[in-house]
C-alpha cells in the first residue's frame, strides 16, 4: 500500500534562513510519481513539482530545489533564503502508476506547516 | 482560464439535513476526485471518478454519495450530514489520473452542528 510520511509537523525559521522539508515514501511499485503541493493560508492548493520515479535527477526552480533518492525513498524539498510568503503548509504526495489508465489516487502524506518569521 | 471551480465555498448546517457540494471543471478531463483535509490526518480521498457513469470509493466514503453524469460535473451529496462530518472538502481534476498534476478547487468550509 501507498503510505508519506511527513515527519515534521511544523517548522519555525527566521527569512532568509534555508529550510528543508523531509518526506519519506511507501511503495511497491516500480513506477510512481512524486508531487509537492502548497497550501498558503487562504486555503488554495498549489502545484509545485511532479517526479517519476525513473528520474532521479535533482530538480532547482529558483529557490525551490527537491532531492528525490530512490536508495532511501525520500523526495525532499528545500527552500533557499526563505521569505515570508513562503509560510504555508506543504504536502508530499504519491501517485502510483496503473497501466495505462490512469491511477486511482493520490495518497498524501499529514503536511508540514512552515512558518517564515521575519 | 482553466479551473475547478466549487460551489458553496462556506457552508454551515445543521445535523441530518440533506445537502450538496458541487464541483466543475473545464478542461475536458477525465478523472475527478474529492478529497477530505482534516487537522493532523492530511488529505484523504472521499470518491474518484475516471470518467462518465464510472465512479469509486475512496478510503473515507461513509456517509457520502457522487455522481458522474457529465465530465464536467462531480458533485458530493452528504445525505444526511453529521458533525464528524465537519471538515475542508477539495475537489480536484486531471487528465487521466493521478499520477499528473491535478487541479483543485477552491475548497469548500462545511461545518455541521
Amino acid at each position: 500500500a501507498q503510505k508519506v510520511t511527513q515527519a515534521q509537523t511544523e517548522i519555525s525559521v527566521v527569512e532568509k534562513e534555508d529550510v528543508t522539508l523531509d518526506c519519506v515514501y511507501e511503495t511497491r511499485d516500480t513506477t510512481y510519481y512524486l508531487f509537492w503541493y502548497k497550501q498558503p493560508p487562504s486555503g488554495e492548493l498549489v502545484f509545485l513539482i511532479r517526479r517519476n520515479s525513473f528520474d532521479e535527477q535533482n530538480e532547482i526552480s529558483g529557490r525551490y530545489s527537491w532531492n528525490f533518492q530512490k536508495s532511501t525513498s525520500s523526495f525532499n524539498f528545500t527552500i533557499t533564503a526563505s521569505q515570508v510568503v513562503d509560510s504555508a503548509v506543504y504536502f508530499c504526495a504519491l501517485s502510483e502508476a496503473e497501466g495505462e489508465g490512469g491511477s486511482e489516487k493520490l495518497v498524501f502524506g499529514k503536511g508540514t506547516k512552515l512558518t517564515v518569521n521575519p | 482560464e482553466a479551473q475547478v471551480t466549487q460551489n458553496p465555498r462556506y457552508l454551515i448546517t445543521v445535523t441530518g439535513k440533506k445537502l450538496t457540494v458541487t464541483c466543475s471543471q473545464n478542461m475536458n478531463h477525465e478523472y475527478m476526485s474529492w478529497y477530505r483535509q482534516d487537522p493532523g490526518l492530511g488529505l484523504r480521498q472521499i470518491y474518484y471518478s475516471m470518467n462518465v457513469e464510472v465512479t469509486d470509493k475512496g478510503d473515507v466514503p461513509e456517509g457520502y454519495k457522487v455522481s458522474r453524469k457529465e465530465k464536467r460535473n462531480f458533485p458530493l451529496i452528504l445525505e444526511s450530514p453529521s458533525p464528524n462530518q465537519t471538515s475542508l472538502y477539495f475537489c480536484a481534476s486531471c487528465p487521466t489520473g493521478m499520477n499528473t498534476e491535478a487541479f483543485f478547487g477552491q475548497g469548500t468550509r462545511l461545518t455541521v452542528v
